[in-house]
């Protein structure tokens, strides 16, 4: 299947910095979704795209679906530590087709 | 918000025995689960789609007699691992999407870690 390319691979930031990481793909999706996953554990939606060019926040957490909807951007601000985790991307062409960014490892130093 | 519980959290077993995984919609109905495998430190990789009352779609690459989906109703899919091997150990997820709502996201379980031996 298809695989989203996701950057950066990993992040060390402090925590109260901002983080900001992207996913793109060769494809057009009609659906950008962005899910956290802590370790062991199955991902968590964090926020859901459905328009070319929408913003949309959730707390400290803004996702923009790109105007081309090939991509699509994270934005995490003033990070804490309970932020730590993995962040994929998720493109949906098809009610049935979904695919995966690789993934943004992110670690918040205290 | 939407739950799914999938079961078990974790199996430890011989090589040689099959291996059941149970994913539950809790609060909503779903015509539509999905099955996924994660390697540690990479991304999910879609295996299959359930699809309730009619046999699952498999991604290309995944054997279709290796791995055994059922979804007998709106609220379970079953993924049974056949004859496992030490290369089957993996964390497999499943997700949900609640039926008519094909622009809703996928909600996900907890994942089962399966380590054969």
């Amino acid at each position: 299947g298809q695989q989203l390319n996701q950057s950066p691979q990993s992040m060390f930031i402090q925590e109260g910095e901002d983080v900001s990481m992207n996913c793109t793909s060769s494809s057009i999706f009609n659906t950008w979704l962005w899910y956290k996953q802590d370790p062991g554990e199955g991902p968590v939606l964090l926020i859901a795209l459905y328009k070319a060019g929408e913003l949309t926040s959730n707390g400290r957490l803004t996702a923009q679906f790109g105007i081309t909807r090939k991509d699509s951007f994270l934005n995490i601000s003033a990070s804490i530590p309970s932020d730590v985790g993995i962040y994929f991307c998720a493109g949906q062409l098809t009610g049935n087709q979904f695919y995966f960014g690789t993934g943004t490892s992110l670690t918040v130093i205290p | 918000g939407a739950v799914v519980s999938q079961h078990p959290s974790w199996v430890i077993c011989k090589s040689g025995t099959s291996v059941k995984i149970e994913c539950r919609s809790l609060d909503f109905q779903a015509t539509t689960m999905f099955w996924y495998r994660q390697f540690p430190k990479q991304s999910l990789m879609l295996m299959a789609t359930s699809n309730e009352g009619s046999k699952a779609t498999y991604e290309q690459g995944v054997e279709k007699d290796k791995f055994l989906i059922n979804h007998a109703s709106l609220t379970l899919s079953t993924l049974t691992v056949t004859s496992a091997h030490p290369e089957d150990s993996s964390f497999y997820i499943c997700s949900a999407r609640e039926t008519g709502l094909v622009w809703q996201p996928q909600h996900f379980g907890d994942g089962t870690r399966l380590s054969i031996l």
